[in-house]
């Protein structure tokens, strides 16, 4: 089942950097973080992943805590149409990787 | 990013009956694929894992007998709803893992299911 914790919903205005927290105290050391965003009635969309250094694509970055137990999702310069559902997955480490989905962070993005 | 593709984007059947509903990766072979549904308003639930040439695996509480699964090639999984009720009625999403053992799974754009 999901192993992370995320606040229900979150305000940012326009322009402003959007920055989405994730708990995920029991990770074990071969668990990638992955988020992953969900606008309505669409398919999730891959935003980014990693395993313990911070990275960065064109979309965002992701900072994790040295301990892994948290981390950042960071939109830099948030838009209206970045208003979705966004999910911050631990990685099963098996033969199957599986994604199991919590229940995500509502980012509403305001003009 | 790679493309998945789902057919057909919304369906409405008769109660009774079975739907299938397909899960294409367009431009990469899919060993792995996943199917998920999800209510409305509620996070994405996962049914069952999809290998191409094996059984699928699903999860607890799914019924494999109600949601049958084919993983016939690399590209292409069904999932087909047989006897359908209207509680079946639901928003269904796949989502395959490039390569063997690749790490990054992308989604279809989902399908919806009204059972009448």
């Amino acid at each position: 089942d999901a192993k992370t914790t995320q606040p229900p919903s979150m305000d940012c205005a326009e322009g402003r950097a959007a920055n989405l927290p994730c708990n995920h105290s029991t990770i074990s050391g071969n668990e990638y973080v992955y988020w992953y965003r969900q606008i309505h009635s669409q398919g999730p969309q891959y935003i980014i992943h990693g395993l313990k250094n911070n990275e960065t694509n064109e979309m965002a970055s992701l900072i994790i805590t040295e301990d892994r137990k948290s981390s950042t999702l960071i939109l830099p310069h948030a838009t209206l149409r970045d208003t979705a559902v966004y999910y911050c997955i631990v990685r099963v480490a098996d033969n199957f990787n599986k994604f199991y989905f919590g229940s995500g962070t509502k980012l509403n993005v305001k003009p | 990013g790679a493309v998945v593709s789902q057919h057909p984007s919304r369906v409405i059947c008769k109660s009774g009956t079975s739907v299938k509903i397909e899960c294409r990766s367009l431009d990469f072979q899919a060993t792995t694929m996943f199917w998920y549904r999800q209510f409305p308003k509620k996070s994405l639930m996962l049914m069952a894992t999809s290998n191409e040439g094996s059984k699928a695996t699903y999860e607890q509480g799914v019924e494999k007998d109600k949601f049958l699964i084919n993983h016939a090639s690399l590209t292409l999984s069904t999932l087909t709803v047989t006897s359908a009720h209207p509680e079946d009625s639901s928003f269904y999403i796949c989502s395959a893992r490039v390569g063997w053992g690749g790490n990054t799974i992308y989604f279809g754009e989902g399908s919806w299911l009204t059972v009448v």
